[in-house]
């Protein structure tokens, strides 16, 4: 079992559609990362969270430490916000990050 | 820089070759991180640095991988004796201190024939 599992692996959606990704974590963390990884590859961190809940423009991710579970969630999708969404989770002495296997999103005009 | 910079973007070796992957932090973080993509979506971390020195190699290979961060140099990932499974995208990434965000870069493609 894998020390990070998300879900759902896939997810298609209609334009405008609220999306919601998951993400347990079964170790010990600092903090958890939310990343997004565009078809061109490159990765841009979306949040890094250690508690409660944070919001930039349509994104907004949560974490509750006590039951190990984060939530990245999307209002008014648009089809831009096709992409991989990652969550990482830091932790060890060293802070290196886990991660999870991916979301892939598909929004469809 | 005010941004993660990797080169070369790609890189292609024939197995049994050497490859060296370059990593330029931006200005000012002190930490500098490598993860290896394969398969899509599988990243396995593989070595920090706290500026020159080795942070945690608890993820290198043992065999074939080593890594270096110099001073006023790029940090550098180097394979020796490529294996078809060493093909990957290769991220750097920095942050300023051990608990801030990480920052990545572009990534390299190696892709080892």
């Amino acid at each position: 079992k894998n020390e990070v599992e998300q879900s759902p692996q896939n997810l298609t959606a209609q334009e405008g559609e609220f999306i919601t990704i998951n993400c347990s974590y079964s170790v010990g963390i600092s903090a958890l990362h939310w990343l997004q990884q565009h078809p061109g590859g490159g990765i841009v961190s979306l949040f890094m969270l250690s508690s409660g809940k944070k919001k930039h423009g349509r994104l907004i991710a949560t974490i509750n430490i006590q039951e190990k579970h984060s939530s990245l969630h999307i209002t008014a999708s648009h089809p831009r916000d096709s992409a991989v969404y990652i969550c990482a989770v830091r932790g060890g002495a060293t802070n290196k990050l886990i991660f999870g296997t991916g979301t892939l999103l598909a929004v469809q005009p | 820089g005010e941004e993660v910079a990797q080169t070369p973007k790609h890189l292609v070796r024939g197995e049994g070759q050497k490859a060296k992957l370059y990593c330029a932090p931006i200005k000012g973080h002190s930490y500098v991180f490598w993860y290896q993509q394969v398969l899509k979506n599988e990243f396995k971390f593989l070595i920090s640095f706290q500026n020159e020195n080795v942070f945690d190699e608890t993820g290198m290979p043992k065999e074939r991988f080593s890594a270096k961060c110099l001073p006023n140099s790029p940090c550098s990932l180097e394979i020796q004796a490529t294996k078809l499974e060493d093909s990957a995208v290769y991220f750097c990434a920095s942050s300023q201190l051990q608990d801030n965000e990480q920052f990545f870069g572009p990534g390299t493609r190696l892709t080892v024939l």
